[in-house]
């Protein structure tokens, strides 16, 4: 059972960045994900949910409007589209997954990925 | 939003010691508290679930309990390698909140 996060990097306030997670070794299509983050020096941050197809997708209110969560289930990949981004965004990402199918009360993550950085500056 | 309030923030701990950290919510979340361990350049691991669920493969000198609004993580005899940062995260509602971490150093 895997997870691995790609697409990090350095980007300039105001720009653009989609981070990818691959998973592996259990039914991807069985299971809500999500992706955390931890600036670095601080603490966890969890920042979107989706459902197991993707018709239920939640975000931490700091995100709203900029950040779209978004899943391929033929690919068993995990996609966060960033847009207008902040030196605030600036964190390692974490793709972890959920317990059951949707984000509901008493499911955790159960499996997570090494994370990627995503460094906001100018 | 629920907010979780861990204490210590920062605990001085050597190999064999008890350690217990708390973990307190704003408001009642039943069981719903799980617990991680965080180690530099590592994943995340889930130690415990839904307050006091052991996950498979953890070592049995970690427990959990407690519901409502307080809750504990209890390390029986402090291992090397338990040397890390441990978050409690509620899964009651959106959006799921973690404490601010408990570090534990030599």
């Amino acid at each position: 059972v895997q997870l691995v996060e790609s697409g990090g990097g350095f980007v300039q306030p105001g720009r653009s960045l989609r981070i990818s997670c691959a998973a592996s070794g259990f039914i991807f299509d069985d299971y809500a994900m999500n992706w955390v983050r931890q600036p670095p020096g601080k603490g966890l941050e969890w920042v979107a949910g989706i459902s197991w197809r993707g018709g239920s997708v939640n975000y931490t209110d700091s995100v709203k409007g900029r950040f779209t969560i978004s899943r391929d289930n033929a690919k068993n990949s995990l996609f966060l589209q960033m847009n207008s981004l902040r030196a605030e965004d600036t964190a390692f990402y974490y793709c972890a997954k959920g317990t059951l199918s949707d984000i509901l009360t008493g499911s955790w993550f159960d499996i997570w990925g090494q994370g990627t950085l995503v460094t906001v500056s100018s | 939003d629920i907010q979780l309030t861990q204490s210590p923030s920062f605990l001085s701990a050597s190999v064999g010691d008890r350690v217990t950290f708390t973990c307190r919510a704003s408001q009642s979340i039943s069981v719903f508290l799980n617990w991680y361990q965080l180690k530099p350049g590592k994943a995340p691991n889930l130690l415990i679930s839904a307050a006091s669920t052991l996950q498979s493969g953890v070592p049995s000198r970690f427990s959990g309990s407690g519901s409502g609004t307080d809750f504990t993580l209890t390390i029986s005899s402090l291992q090397p390698e338990d040397f890390a940062t441990y978050y409690c995260q509620q899964s009651y509602s959106i959006p799921r909140t973690f404490g601010q971490g408990s570090k534990v150093d030599i």
